[in-house]
């Protein structure tokens, strides 16, 4: 089992609509939670992080943990075409250093 | 501000050939990291460097070697390459107190073993 988990997409959602990505984790001494988002070619770059059960907004993000189910979600609102990329969940291993992340799920946005 | 600084950005190896990918950051980070990323694959962790004058091994750490060699610097070395490890490799760094976690990537290295 891999120590996180997303579905890989691609997820299209119209232009406006509420894109809906998700993310599962097996070590429950995880304490952080991360949403990179990354464009072709790019390098990932942070876009929301989450420490404690409930939502977390900034913006058109939601950042949602629920740490009994082990599952974090990103919510994007009138998501628009230029988040069309490919987000990648991250978990940091509770007292240590290391950050494990998901395959990432690849949205796209239509207009 | 240059952030985190890898070279090089492309490189072509023969099969069992040697080369050291080179990291920088300029962030005064405690915690560095390289991960390689393949199609399907995501980011995998090849090895973290939590602090100066430590290294773990991370999640495919076979076939790569790791130098933290002050507090700046973060060195992957193939020793012997293959084409297994044709792939797009990653810098990063960050802070080690929680709640100031996120990472802060390099530009990557293309890399092909033929």
């Amino acid at each position: 089992q891999k120590e996180v988990e997303q579905n890989s997409g691609p997820l299209s959602v119209p232009e406006g609509a509420i894109a809906s990505l998700n993310c599962t984790y097996s070590d429950r001494g995880s304490q952080s939670f991360f949403w990179y988002r990354q464009y072709s070619g790019k390098s990932p770059e942070l876009i929301m992080s989450i420490y404690s059960n409930g939502d977390k907004e900034d913006g058109r993000f939601t950042a949602q943990l629920n740490k009994a189910s082990q599952y974090v979600s990103l919510l994007i609102r009138d998501s628009q075409p230029s988040d069309s990329a490919t987000y990648l969940c991250a978990v940091k291993s509770g007292g240590y250093q290391k950050v494990t992340f998901g395959t990432g799920t690849k949205l796209q946005v239509i207009p | 501000n240059a952030g985190v600084t890898q070279t090089p950005k492309f490189q072509v190896l023969k099969t069992g050939q040697s080369m050291t990918l080179q990291c920088a950051q300029d962030m005064n980070h405690n915690s560095m990291y390289w991960y390689r990323q393949d199609p399907g694959m995501g980011l995998r962790l090849i090895y973290y460097s939590a602090s100066e004058g430590t290294t773990d091994k991370g999640e495919v750490p076979n076939g790569y070697n790791v130098s933290r060699l002050n507090k700046r610097e973060f060195s992957l070395r193939l020793e012997s390459a293959a084409p297994s490890q044709t792939s797009v490799y990653f810098c990063a760094s960050s802070e080690a107190d929680h709640g100031n976690e996120k990472l802060f990537f390099g530009s990557g290295t293309q890399l092909s073993v033929l």
